[in-house]
């Protein structure tokens, strides 16, 4: 079946540490999408990407790096910089992000908490 | 970006239609009206969209006024696994989506 995955599913970190989040979809969509919701939030979107090589800063992006090498694959990588890296995770992808005729497909979630 | 309202919270009994409003009076001509749902601790899953016309598929319906400032999402017999976090998006130019704070619907038996 075709879907997005995250993983891991829960992830420890220490303080000053980077951690990357791993999103893998075989839908062959073209946009993937970060997204970072606190507790009784909504979602934030951190960053996204419409192509391969080519990336674009979200709303709260600071403190977060993604690169898009493969079509499939969009890690996140959540730096020392981030002040408060504690959440849920959020990957999306859609299969053309150019038109706005088309939902999302998320994956489960990688919960972030640091120790 | 087109916002969204939508209320904090409503209930419905199992087995009877939940009726989710969302305002967007700002939603241009071009931008769709999207439904997620997430349950706890989950990804958002997505229920349905739509322009301009009714829309209607296994989980859900949309109806949305003639002048598109506001739509209904229509479950239409609830059950106790629709409790969740409902949330109405209009979408945005390149795809991206811009979540709310959502509904928070509780089926009750």
């Amino acid at each position: 079946d075709g879907g997005i995955t995250q993983s891991p599913k829960y992830l420890f970190r220490k303080e000053g540490q980077n951690v990357t989040l791993s999103c893998e979809q075989n839908l062959n969509h073209d946009a993937m999408y970060w997204y970072r919701q606190d507790p009784g939030q909504g979602l934030r979107l951190i960053y996204y990407s419409q192509i391969v090589n080519d990336f674009q800063k979200g709303d709260i992006a600071e403190g977060y790096s993604v690169s898009r090498e493969k079509k499939e694959s969009f890690p996140l990588t959540v730096t020392s910089a981030q002040k408060n890296p504690t959440a849920f995770y959020l990957c999306a992808s859609t299969e053309d992000s150019s038109s706005t005729n088309y939902g999302y497909t998320f994956g489960s979630g990688t919960r972030l908490t640091v120790v | 970006d087109a916002k969204t309202t939508q209320p904090p919270s409503m209930d419905c009994a199992e087995g009877r239609a939940a009726n989710l409003p969302c305002n967007h009076s700002t939603i241009s001509g071009n931008e769709y009206v999207y439904w997620y749902r997430q349950i706890h601790s989950q990804g958002p899953q997505y229920i349905i969209h739509g322009l301009k016309n009714n829309e209607t598929n296994e989980m859900a319906s949309l109806i949305i006024t003639e002048d598109r400032k506001s739509s209904t999402l229509i479950l239409p017999h609830a059950t106790l696994r629709d409790t969740a976090v409902y949330y109405c998006i209009v979408g945005t130019s390149y795809g991206k989506l811009t979540f709310g704070q959502g509904t928070i619907l509780t089926v009750h038996p």
